[in-house]
């Protein structure tokens, strides 16, 4: 069975880097079953895609975020990683990686998540 | 980029049916997914493609869509119902993106 565990700094400072890991346990990484992606909930309760990415390294990115974020694999670890550059009080949230088998389908797995808090 | 509307909160007795709806532009041209997240919890697939459900979700948790409003629908509401509820759609116009709704709170009375 699939298994998503993200890790990050949980803490950091506004202009900082964030960055997030998702280890993946139960398939490779590799596989061309799933699209990797990353969605985020604000501490309101809104949930916001960040984006996807396939094994291959085609990635697909949230419009409004494309700017700041990178999106990439590392199939030697088995995990996905997530870079926002910039980051500012609005990036307070806890972020998911999830799984979808197409680019337009549904998030069918999704990790337990990892809070991370911007601080100015 | 697209909007999703969904009622804040529906308020439901136990035995009874709740409807959640999720309304926008984009529901008439693309299929919706819907998430139930219970408090402190990753969200969880309830249905998806509007209709379908996905293994081990109880057959009393059905959707439909019409127009410009797709709904989830909760027969024999049960305490354990009790959760957060958001739709999803992907709208793959100009800018691809995945779009969530604003979400629901189901309170079982």
């Amino acid at each position: 069975q699939l298994h998503l565990q993200e890790s990050g700094p949980g803490l950091l400072k506004s202009s900082e880097t964030l960055s997030l890991t998702c280890t993946v346990s139960g398939d490779s990484i590799r596989s061309s079953t799933y699209f990797w992606g990353w969605v985020r909930q604000f501490p309101g309760g809104g949930l916001e895609w960040i984006g996807s990415i396939y094994y291959s390294g085609s990635t697909y990115y949230n419009p409004s975020l494309k700017s700041r974020v990178t999106m990439s694999v590392d199939t030697s670890k088995n995990r996905l990683s997530l870079r926002v550059n910039s980051v500012t009080a609005a990036d307070t949230a806890v972020y998911y990686c999830t799984t979808h088998p197409t680019i337009s389908a549904p998030c069918f797995s999704w990790g337990q998540g990892t809070r991370v808090t911007v601080s100015s | 980029s697209s909007v999703l509307t969904q009622p804040p909160s529906v308020s439901v007795a136990p035995g009874e049916t709740a409807r959640i709806t999720c309304g926008g532009n984009i529901v008439a041209a693309k299929s919706v997914h819907w998430y139930q997240q219970k408090a402190g919890q990753a969200p969880v697939l309830v249905m998806f493609y509007d209709d379908d459900r996905p293994s081990g979700i109880p057959e009393r948790f059905s959707g439909s869509s019409s127009g410009n409003t797709a709904t989830l629908i909760i027969t024999r509401v049960e305490a354990g119902d009790e959760a957060d509820y958001y739709c999803q759609v992907w709208d793959g116009r100009s800018d691809p993106s995945y779009v969530f709704g604003t979400g629901t709170k189901v309170t079982v009375l």
